[in-house]
């Protein structure tokens, strides 16, 4: 059964920090992971997708790795502003055959960027 | 596209009440997922479709619970009864390609 975790639970930065958040799956049988943010009682945003095949991907200021025989991945943000705090969650699609399709979440990240 | 739609977006229900929670999603997406958001457990998938066929069901709590999609527009969450422990966020996503887009959720409130 995959399992995603998300360390740390909650980061506090001072403005302008470069900074990384992690994630680790228990299963590499993945098609894809994406990256997420969620302000406060809102939904879930979308930020970056990286396919199974792929490294990396990056959105301005936001790069995101993937290892997949690791089991990891990293989002990296850089020079970061009070605007990027929210939490950040990341959620892979399981290409297990019993699971196929299914978008599991880790539990996220708070970050909050003090000015 | 408007994006993935879910009404209402706040809903106030006594205990023992029918709730109906909908969903449209986007145009052309193959997927859609229903999860719901607490403190306590974070995001939990509780049933997803492929091509409006249920594919994994198990998240769902409780027979009290039930979704359906009778189309490629349209799904609804049903809980009857509700109970004061189905309070939640309630979020609908769509994904095509791998990419997965969610709606703005219901806040489900039982009392």
């Amino acid at each position: 059964k995959q399992e995603v975790t998300q360390i740390p639970a909650a980061l506090s930065v001072p403005e302008g920090e470069n900074l990384v958040l992690n994630c680790s799956f228990t299963d590499s049988a993945i098609y894809n992971l994406q990256w997420f943010r969620q302000d406060p009682g809102k939904g879930l945003t979308s930020l970056l997708l990286i396919q199974s095949s792929q490294r990396e991907q990056t959105s301005g200021r936001l790069n995101a790795s993937l290892d997949k025989s690791s089991g990891r991945s990293t989002l990296y943000i850089a020079a970061s502003q009070p605007g990027d705090s929210a939490t950040y969650l990341c959620a892979v699609s399981s290409a297990d055959v019993d699971q196929g399709g299914k978008l599991i979440f880790g539990q996220g990240t708070e970050l909050s960027v003090k000015p | 596209d408007a994006g993935v739609i879910q009404s209402p977006r706040h809903e106030v229900t006594e205990m023992g009440q029918e709730v109906t929670l909908r969903c449209k999603p986007i145009s052309g997406h193959d997927y859609l997922f229903w999860y719901r958001q607490t403190m306590m457990r974070g995001l939990e998938l509780l049933i997803y479709f492929n091509n409006n066929v249920p594919i994994d069901d198990s998240g769902m709590p409780e027979d009290r619970f039930s979704a359906k999609m009778p189309n490629a527009s349209f799904s609804t969450l049903k809980i009857q009864p509700s109970e004061p422990r189905d309070s939640a966020v309630y979020f609908c996503a769509s994904r095509q390609q791998g990419l997965a887009f969610f709606g703005q959720g219901t806040r489900l409130t039982v009392v």
